[in-house]
């Protein structure tokens, strides 16, 4: 079945730093990519997302792209902020099956 | 444009009580599903409702049920809690259900439930 590996964490980052958080993916066919960030004490929002292969997705100076020769969909940021702080999920969703999230990265950034 | 809204906010409740978690979609959706977020982890899926009718289960007991209504919100149902019940039960919409594309689910703050 289909399933996300993600980079466990918890990261820590000092602000301005350079983010990235990894994720691979593994799925019969061609999936639509999803990252999703949680606050504290908050649902799930859709940060970004790529449909096909070689698409970018990109909010808010987070950016991933879809990699289908490594199955991947990276998460980056050039400059972290400690608002950045936060649990990030990447997810995959394909044909009817149901969208299928990975086990999250903790996201601290320090002052 | 309000978001998905769950209530309550915040649940306890003793091991074999029920609970009713309630969702109201964004408007205009039609697709409710349901998630279990236990911490450290990442959602799981439950159920995928759309025009009232479940479109997806997942592998969670029959002690977990839902549905949905003419206005397109939703009830998550679960009988005799177990202590392993704990969690956050995270409620998305969309407009379509899961086969179309581009799909995209938009998540409500979650119901966190205590089990004790």
């Amino acid at each position: 079945g289909n399933s996300v590996t993600q980079m466990e964490g918890p990261v820590t980052l000092s602000e301005e730093a350079f983010l990235t958080i990894n994720c691979t993916y593994t799925a019969t066919g061609y999936p639509s990519l999803f990252w999703y960030v949680q606050y504290p004490g908050e649902g799930l929002q859709l940060l970004l997302k790529a449909t096909k292969a070689d698409d970018k997705g990109s909010n808010k100076g987070f950016e991933a792209t879809y990699r289908k020769e490594t199955t991947s969909f990276h998460l980056e940021k050039g400059s972290v902020q400690v608002s950045d702080s936060a649990v990030y999920f990447c997810a995959l969703f394909f044909g009817n099956e149901k969208l299928t999230f990975g086990t999250g990265t903790r996201l601290t950034i320090i002052p | 444009d309000a978001g998905v809204t769950q209530s309550p906010t915040h649940l306890i409740k003793t091991r074999g009580q029920h609970v009713t978690l309630r969702c109201s979609p964004i408007s205009g959706h039609k697709s409710v599903s349901w998630y279990q977020q236990v911490l450290g982890q990442g959602p799981q899926f439950i159920f995928q409702y759309y025009e009232k009718e479940e479109r997806g289960r997942g592998n969670f007991p029959d002690r977990f049920s839902a549905r949905q209504f003419p206005n397109y919100s939703s009830e998550l149902n679960v009988n005799a809690l177990l202590l392993g019940d704990s969690a956050l039960y995270l409620c998305a919409s969309s407009l379509t259900p899961f086969g179309t594309t581009p799909y995209e689910q938009y998540f409500g703050p979650g119901t966190r439930l205590t089990v004790t």
